[in-house]
């Protein structure tokens, strides 16, 4: 399995615009989320899908952000406008299930993004 | 609200030099203590996961404990190769969501 994939890898844009970030989940895996990493507040989720809907919002930070998942194989997190302090690593990870070892969440390689 | 603090924050070791990794939590009905390893610029990569206390896990030269407030992350004989970010993360009644410290940052110098 080529395990979660991202992207772009890199983001670079001017404040002000829309950033769409990618993320194919493991295969059969019913559980996607979405993380964001600085080095002032470290790893936070942002949101979280089961079976492609959203269970919980609760980290998005503004109106600003939305993430859809229109199928099993795929999300988006998208910033719009996107401001300097969105800059970060957005990873996505995703897991097979709640129990028995499946709970476990695997990561992609993330996008860092720099709004300028 | 669950907490997750690591400590150290930064560690510096000799090659051979073993050590442990420390991580307090502060969580409602624990479902799971995971550690993950970092290398820069990389996701984070599954190391272990412990659900109860008295519970150990081995990985080479990896080795984790957990009691009711705090898992150590044991490092026996490292090598450079270890050098990383490890991370711990717990897993309360919130089913799917993590909580995460915010990581050791371990180097191991040859």
């Amino acid at each position: 399995d080529a395990g979660v994939i991202q992207s772009p890898r890199h983001e670079v844009t001017e404040m002000g615009q829309e950033v769409t970030l990618r993320c194919k989940p493991i295969s059969g895996h019913d559980y996607l989320f979405w993380y964001r990493q600085t080095m002032m507040r470290g790893l936070e989720l942002l949101i979280y899908f089961n079976n492609n809907v959203p269970i919980d919002d609760s980290g998005m930070p503004e109106d600003r952000f939305s993430a859809k998942m229109p199928n099993a194989s795929f999300s988006t997190l998208k910033i719009q406008p996107s401001e300097p302090r969105d800059s970060a690593v957005y990873f996505c990870a995703s897991s097979a299930g709640l129990a028995g070892g499946h709970e476990t969440q695997y990561f992609g390689p993330g996008t860092r993004l720099l709004v300028l | 609200e669950d907490q997750v603090t690591q400590s150290p924050e930064a560690l510096r070791l000799q090659e051979g030099e073993s050590s442990s990794l420390n991580c307090s939590y502060t969580v409602s009905g624990l479902r799971g203590l995971f550690w993950y390893r970092q290398d820069p610029g990389k996701g984070p990569e599954f190391l272990f996961t412990l659900y109860s206390a008295g519970e150990e896990k081995e990985k080479e030269r990896l080795k984790a404990t957990l009691t009711k407030k705090e898992s150590f992350l044991h490092i026996t004989a490292p090598k450079p190769e270890d050098s990383a970010t490890y991370l711990c993360a717990v897993r309360g009644r919130g089913f799917q969501k993590l909580v995460f410290g915010t990581g050791t940052r371990l180097l191991v110098s040859p």
